[in-house]
């Protein structure tokens, strides 16, 4: 089955660690999004990549770092410069945006990151 | 600065009727239109997209879409209480960054037996 798989779904941080969460998808989309979703909030974009070895800061891209060197690939670091980290951490991906803009995204099931 | 609003309730309605949920945007420029559901814990669902004015069906949901007010509402028929969870509109643009998806904060509904 196609899909986007994010792993770990829950994952527990130290203060000043770095941890990295993984998101994967065989869904042969072009675009990848991490969304940050904090309780009784909206998504806000953290990093966006529209093409393979291509990324883009969000809206809230500080303390966080991706990298896109696999089209099915598109992993989020936490770094210890993010001071407050605790959220549900959602990925999506999509077909593209220039091509078709009547795709939706297709999101992961999430990761709940909490600092200990 | 591309905004999406939405009341974020909650919006309460009872077993079997209608509810009605509705979102604003303010770039003129959007293309299409997105309603997910979210229950509580769990990840976006897509259920409905609307890129024309007018209204889409699509079994018990009709999804409204008004550009020149620039209006997008969602109705649910026959409420059931697993319809209970977030809702969240988002709006998607034209090419490059403008067609990321902007999403509203949601309206969280409650359906009651």
């Amino acid at each position: 089955d196609g899909g986007i798989t994010q792993s770990p779904k829950y994952l527990f941080r130290k203060e000043g660690q770095n941890v990295t969460l993984s998101c994967e998808q065989n869904l042969n989309h072009d675009a990848m999004y991490w969304y940050r979703q904090d309780p009784g909030q909206g998504l806000r974009l953290i990093y966006y990549s529209q093409i393979v070895n291509d990324f883009q800061k969000g809206d809230i891209a500080e303390g966080y770092s991706v990298s896109r060197e696999k089209k099915e690939s598109f992993p989020l670091t936490v770094t210890s410069a993010q001071k407050n980290p605790t959220a549900f951490y959602l990925c999506a991906s999509s077909i593209g945006n220039v091509r078709q803009t009547n795709y939706g995204y297709t999101f992961g099931s999430g990761t709940r990151l909490t600092v200990v | 600065q591309k905004e999406v609003e939405q009341n974020s309730g909650p919006l309460s309605v009872p077993e079997g009727a209608i509810a009605s949920l509705n979102c604003t945007y303010s770039d003129r420029g959007s293309q299409s239109f997105f309603w997910y559901r979210q229950y509580s814990g769990k990840s976006p669902e897509l259920i409905m997209f609307i890129y024309s004015n007018g209204d889409k069906e699509d079994g018990r949901f009709t999804a409204q879409l008004n550009k020149a007010s620039q209006y997008v509402s969602l109705l649910i028929r026959d409420s059931q209480p697993s319809d209970s969870a977030t809702y969240l509109c988002a709006v998607r643009g034209y090419g490059g960054s403008q067609g990321n998806l902007i999403f509203g904060k949601g309206t969280k509904l409650s359906v009651k037996p």
